[in-house]
């Protein structure tokens, strides 16, 4: 069974970079067919899609939010990561990663981490 | 890209039928068969209930079902019960290696 788990700072000071990631186990991240997703959601709102990283570690992004996100990877880790510049309390969120299909398994998002509650503030 | 447009809450009785909507545009929901459907109890993660437009993953209960009709797509729970009463969101994919959700719908079972 495919799990996802998020880790990394709960408390980020404004302007400052959020980090995080998400480690993958009971399958390959390098698996064909499937791309990992960070989605976020502000408390009592609706889902944001972040962006995802292809099996082959090409990356996609929401245009809203482009110029301050990067998504990378660690395949011997199997995991891969967040980095969110300049964040304004805008950014407070909880943060899910999810593995995510592609043409060929639907584009939905079939595994999802527990989330991590990321606080902007100083 | 703009959000997918859902209405904010839905209701039903028990055992009733209840119909969630979700509206987007020519070049996301009606532009492609890649709409989702989520169910996230709160304080969870959510969880896919519907896949491209239709399909059920399994172990969801046949009462979820999905469609799309042009730029909206639907989610309809049959046979409502008490454990239904969740927040519900759409996804599609956007083209151009985009995804977006809609705001999402709180049903409430009455």
């Amino acid at each position: 069974q495919l799990q996802l788990q998020e880790s990394g700072s709960g408390l980020v000071k404004p302007s400052q970079t959020l980090s995080l990631n998400c480690a993958v186990s009971g399958g390959s991240i390098s698996s064909g067919g499937y791309s990992w997703s960070w989605i976020r959601q502000p408390p009592g709102k609706g889902l944001e899609w972040i962006g995802y990283m292809y099996h082959s570690g090409s990356t996609h992004y929401n245009p809203s939010l482009k110029s301050r996100v990067t998504i990378s990877v660690d395949r011997s880790k199997n995991q891969f990561s967040l980095k969110l510049t300049s964040v304004t309390a805008a950014d407070t969120a909880v943060y899910y990663c999810a593995r995510t299909g592609d043409f060929w398994t639907g584009y939905c998002f079939d595994y999802w981490g527990q989330g991590t509650l990321v606080t902007v503030s100083s | 890209q703009s959000a997918l447009t859902q209405p904010p809450s839905a209701s039903g009785s028990p055992g009733q039928s209840v119909t969630i909507s979700c509206t987007g545009t020519s070049s996301d929901v009606g532009g492609y068969d890649y709409v989702s459907w989520y169910q996230q109890h709160p304080g969870k993660a959510p969880k896919l209930i519907i896949y491209e437009v239709s399909k059920r993953p399994s172990g969801v209960p046949d009462r979820f079902s999905g469609s799309k009709s042009g730029n909206t797509a639907s989610l309809t729970v049959s046979g409502l019960q008490a454990e239904d009463e969740d927040d519900y969101y759409c996804s599609s994919y956007a083209g151009s290696n985009n995804l977006v959700f809609g705001g999402g719908t709180k049903l409430t079972v009455l």
